[in-house]
């Protein structure tokens, strides 16, 4: 039940470069999408979010894209920096009173200097 | 930084063993998760928890673990009789707020299982 997906295991980019991470979802009641990287050995921590009723949201280098109609989100990070080589999350929530997180398979990202 | 901290950070243990793991989450958060990622997998919901009860759980979450906060500050996952299949690295989360919108879980840095 694949209802996040994340169709590449691993992204190599230069520094400076832009990294796009991409993600698609299979369910139109999710209401809610997020962004999580982790470092080995750590938790993941929060990134970045964007609501279903938007088609865009900017953090600082960080970008969300949404578009509902193709089921698909991406995340832009401008420049991409050495510090930036994690695996990247894409997670999904429906609406309502809950906070259970659907989580894709993950990205690695390796950004070169 | 106020962050969720998890015991112990690795613990390997016997197949039909019991198994508590132990996390203190954000003091003023008022959401409790536990989440697994089984080595190579996706991180997976196991159950959510509020005001002393399970307000959702996943179809693995089954007979086999229990949560509680016994005691104000900590929040433990209990398997009764581990299996090989439930080594994993499991997470504890905590969120201020719950819903769509107020999204953000704040994660430990995980307790990695190992059952043998």
């Amino acid at each position: 039940d694949q209802q996040v997906k994340q169709n590449s295991p691993s992204l190599s980019v230069q520094e400076g470069r832009i990294s796009i991470l991409n993600c698609d979802y299979t369910n139109s009641m999710f209401d809610y999408f997020l962004w999580y990287k982790k470092y080995p050995a750590e938790g993941p921590t929060f990134l970045i979010s964007i609501s279903s009723i938007k088609d865009k949201n900017e953090d600082g280098r960080f970008t969300v894209f949404l578009n509902k109609s193709a089921k698909h989100l991406s995340l832009h990070i401008v420049p991409s920096q050495p510090g930036d080589s994690a695996v990247y999350f894409c997670a999904a929530m429906y609406g309502g009173a809950t906070n259970k997180l659907i989580f894709g398979t993950g990205t690695l990202l390796a950004v070169q200097p | 930084e106020p962050e969720v901290t998890q015991t112990p950070s690795h613990q390997v243990t016997q197949m039909g063993q019991e198994v508590i793991l132990r996390c203190v989450p954000i003091s003023n958060h008022l959401y409790f998760y536990w989440y697994r990622q089984i080595l190579g997998q996706k991180v997976e919901f196991l159950v959510s928890f509020y005001n002393n009860e399970i307000s959702e759980k996943s179809e693995i979450f089954d007979d086999q673990f229990s949560v509680e906060r016994p005691d104000g500050s900590n929040f433990t996952l209990k398997i009764r009789s581990t299996k090989l299949e439930d080594s994993a690295m499991y997470f504890c989360a905590s969120s201020e707020l719950r819903g769509a919108n107020t999204g953000e879980l704040f994660f430990g840095e995980g307790s990695r299982l190992t059952v043998l």
